[in-house]
């Protein structure tokens, strides 16, 4: 039973365009949403944050929206470059974030030039 | 070391071995977690320690599954038995404490993962 489910396994974008990745949640207690971005080899670093008292947060080239009547979040990055090719995993917690987390089977994203 | 630190990098063990994987969190850090990665899945979430006590093991598979942590920083996983399915990545993240039911950051950051192959 997935709690977070990320259903597109990859998506390709040309370098400059936006990046969309989303994340579909089903638990109504989780209250904060994490985006890591992953490179082969190496663990997950963390990217953008929202907690549930907000639907967007912005930093930088990045934006993460959430809709929580839709239990839905989406991550923004414009402009794509290069350097953003990665698997993404959008992660949920409750109770502030304080306990583990829970991860979606990410979105390997790729910036063709 | 500036981020976590996990040993070893890669494990290739025998069906019925007993293993042990180490995590050295980033200093100062009171919570740490460990997760496991099998293949095309996404991490799942296996214990937290908050300081030296384990307030939650529910992600634990199996009682073949154990952890522990010492002193507040270093923590052993460890897998007895080791059977095919526990191939995996194994990943460990620490972070600073935040008061539980506050809607406030808590970012883990990850070590660079234990790559556990059972023959």
């Amino acid at each position: 039973d997935q709690q977070v489910k990320q259903n597109s396994p990859s998506l390709s974008v040309q370098e400059g365009r936006i990046s969309i990745l989303n994340c579909d949640y089903t638990n109504s207690m989780f209250d904060y949403f994490l985006w890591y971005k992953k490179y082969p080899a190496e663990g997950p670093t963390f990217l953008i944050s929202i907690s549930s008292i907000k639907d967007k947060n912005e930093d930088g080239r990045f934006t993460v929206f959430l809709n929580k009547s839709a239990k839905h979040l989406s991550l923004h990055i414009v402009p794509s470059q290069p350097g953003d090719s990665a698997v993404y995993f959008c992660a949920a917690a409750s109770g502030g974030g304080a306990d583990g987390l829970t991860f979606g089977k990410g979105t390997h994203l790729i910036i063709q030039p | 070391g500036a981020g976590v630190s996990q040993s070893p990098s890669n494990k290739v063990t025998e069906k019925g071995k007993d293993v042990e994987l180490r995590c050295d969190p980033i200093s100062g850090h009171t919570a740490l977690y460990w997760y496991r990665q099998s293949l095309g899945q996404g991490l799942e979430f296996l214990i937290y320690f908050q300081g030296n006590s384990a307030p939650d093991k529910s992600g634990l598979p199996s009682d073949r599954f154990s952890a522990e942590r010492t002193g507040g920083s270093v923590s052993t996983l460890t897998i007895q038995r080791t059977q095919q399915e526990d191939s995996a990545v194994y990943l460990c993240a620490s972070s600073t404490p935040r008061d539980r039911g506050s809607i406030a950051k808590n970012i883990q950051y990850f070590g660079a993962g234990t790559r556990l192959s059972v023959l």
